[in-house]
Order: structure tokens, then sequence, then C-alpha cells
């Protein structure tokens, strides 16, 4: 099956720092999403990104297909981005990183 | 809209006890996904519907867990008996039918097996 590898895997951050978060795939998939789960549980969809680049506020993803990789930005982090963010992908089903468990301190 | 919602929001059982979870998905969603996450680990895939049929049921770890969707609307995920190592969160995710949407995850079930 596939293989998806996270990175890195604890990030600590000031309040308004930037950083980048990187998702790696053993194989070609054509169903990428990266998920935040927060201190709730709750599992929120960030995007849908097969390939290209979207934007939504603070946050932008990017997928090079071709290299089967993708990154989250996640610029002038707030304490409410804690938490931790996932990356799944595949075709029908998806298969999740172990996820990059972030604090964003005051 | 509304989003999936997934009941109970918590289970506390004891080992050898039955418990079913339940998975209302977004009206119009065929895609279904069962997913868990055991013991702070990775997020597993368990199995997937597309309207009442199991597309894929590669992931149920064993006979002790069943999974049925009614005429293509809600789903249950039974567990019978319960063991410890069930313990975890189960998600619920749902999608539009095509490959190029994303999933909608409910808020899961934390299950505690005692």
């Amino acid at each position: 099956g596939i293989q998806v590898e996270q990175s890195p895997p604890d990030l600590i951050l000031q309040e308004g720092a930037n950083s980048t978060l990187r998702c790696n795939f053993s194989d070609s998939v054509n169903n990428l999403q990266w998920f935040h789960q927060n201190p709730w549980g709750q599992l929120i969809n960030l995007f849908y990104i097969p390939s290209g680049t979207k934007q939504n506020g603070r946050l932008s993803a990017t997928t090079v297909a071709t290299e089967r990789y993708s990154l989250l930005y996640i610029s002038s982090s707030q304490t409410t981005d804690s938490g931790v963010y996932f990356c799944a992908g595949g075709y029908q089903k998806v298969t999740f990183g172990i996820g990059t468990k972030l604090q964003v301190i005051p | 809209e509304a989003g999936v919602t997934q009941f109970p929001s918590h289970s506390v059982i004891e080992k050898g006890q039955t418990v079913t979870l339940r998975c209302d998905p977004i009206s119009g969603h065929d895609n279904l996904y069962w997913y868990r996450r055991v013991m702070g680990k990775e997020i597993k895939f368990l199995l997937h519907f597309v309207k009442e049929s199991k597309q894929d049921e590669s992931g149920m770890p064993n006979n002790r867990f069943l999974a049925e969707r009614t005429g293509g609307t809600y789903s249950t995920l039974k567990v019978q008996p319960a063991e410890l190592e069930d313990s975890g969160v189960y998600f619920c995710a749902s999608s539009q039918q095509g490959l190029n949407y994303g999933y909608t995850f409910g808020s899961g079930t934390r299950l505690t097996v005692v």
C-alpha cells in the first residue's frame, strides 16, 4: 500500500511565526488532502489538493504530483492553529500520515 | 448544509459487550468511509461504502466488526464482542461520487473498552 511520510513530527512555534509542513508519498495519488485535528479531536478538512496550489486565509498548500509531495504553509500562526496536521492520499480510500503535532505558544 | 454526524460522541463499555456506532453522512454523498485512530497511532482505513454496497472492507480488523449502510443513507459499525484493543476514536467521512471531492469528517466517536 501507499506509504505517507510527514515531517516534522513535532513543531513548536511562537505566535506570529510561519511554518511549512511536508508530506511525501511512496506512490502517485490523485486524492490528496490536508486535515487539522483540533484539541477537541475533530478532523477538519483544510484542502483537497491533488495538484497545484490553493490558499485559504493564512493557510496555503502546494502539491507537486510528479514528485509525490505536498506542502502546507501556515503564516502568522495563532494559538488556535495548535493541534495535529494530517495529510492523506490515495485513490478512493486514502492513507494517512502519522501527523505533525503543532503547538503555537503566545 | 448539515455536516457528517456521528453518535455517540463517547462510549465506555466493558470488555465483551457490544457497541454500535452510527454515522449520518451529508445528504447526497454516495461515498461513506470509516476510519479509526487507536492509541494515538495513525488514522487507519476500515471500510468504504458506495451507497449501500461495501466497495472496500480490506481494513476491517476481524469478524468482530460489522458495518452496514441501510438504504445507502446512514451507516452503523457494530463491535461484538468488544476487546480492550478496540479502544480509540472512530471517524466517519463522506464525499460526493467521483474523484474530485475531498472528505468531510464527522467529529468521531471515542470508544473506551475497559
